[in-house]
């Protein structure tokens, strides 16, 4: 079984301020692939960065990236210089075979002025 | 362009009712699938389709069915509600089953309440 696993289920910043948000997961394959999709008070899920297991690189994405330890099976997200609209439920996904995914509970961002 | 469509938006039943959660894409999309949304547990699979024609169970699907006619329809049918099935239900396509670029395409989800 996969199972992903965010220890924060709150977290704040300043705005203008760098942030990190922390996942791990738990998988016995060595291909997939790791994604971070934003939730903001509208209920819409929107893909803000993703991974794939097999490349060292970390992904980047305008103000946001990854530190994926592939050994440590940790990938958290890291949000610089943080904006209003940042604030957000944050969720790390694992994703394996066809396109399912396995979610994380999610992190609350607040971000304050 | 209209994406992923769910309709209703919102729905309360009562226990015991049955409905049809509606869920359309216009993108061609091969893939499709059914998430439950509750407050600290994140989104749980519950049903997928990675074709018309082809279903298969995700992590929580026991209550729930479903059905691919079209490639543009998946609808996910309650059979008798329980009060533990309200929770916020999402739908999500992706062009190709396998494919690391195809990102899923989520709907807007429908809040469903079981008195």
């Amino acid at each position: 079984a996969q199972t992903v696993t965010q220890s924060q289920p709150e977290m704040s910043v300043q705005e203008a301020e760098t942030v990190t948000l922390s996942c791990t997961y738990d998988t016995s394959e060595s291909d997939y692939y790791l994604f971070w999709y934003k939730q903001p008070p509208s209920r819409q899920m929107i893909l803000v960065i993703r991974q794939e297991a097999y490349k060292q690189q970390n992904a980047t994405e305008n103000r946001f990236s990854v530190n994926f330890q592939k050994a440590a099976k940790s990938f958290s997200l890291k949000i610089s210089d943080s904006q209003l609209g940042d604030a957000a439920m944050y969720f790390c996904a694992y994703r394996r075979g066809a396109n399912n995914l396995f979610f994380g509970t999610g992190t609350r961002l607040t971000v304050i002025p | 362009n209209a994406g992923v469509t769910q309709t209703p938006k919102f729905q309360v039943l009562k226990t015991g009712q049955s409905m049809t959660l509606q869920c359309a894409q216009d993108m061609n999309h091969e893939y499709m699938s059914w998430y439950r949304q509750d407050p600290g547990m994140g989104l749980r699979l519950i049903h997928y389709s990675v074709g018309a024609g082809i279903t298969d169970q995700g992590e929580v699907p026991n209550g729930y069915n479903v059905s691919r006619s079209t490639t543009e329809d998946f609808p996910l049918r309650l059979l008798s509600a329980a009060p533990s099935q309200t929770s916020v239900y999402f739908c999500a396509s992706s062009y190709k089953p396998s494919s690391y670029n195809s990102p899923l395409h989520f709907g807007n989800g429908t809040r469903l309440t079981v008195t």
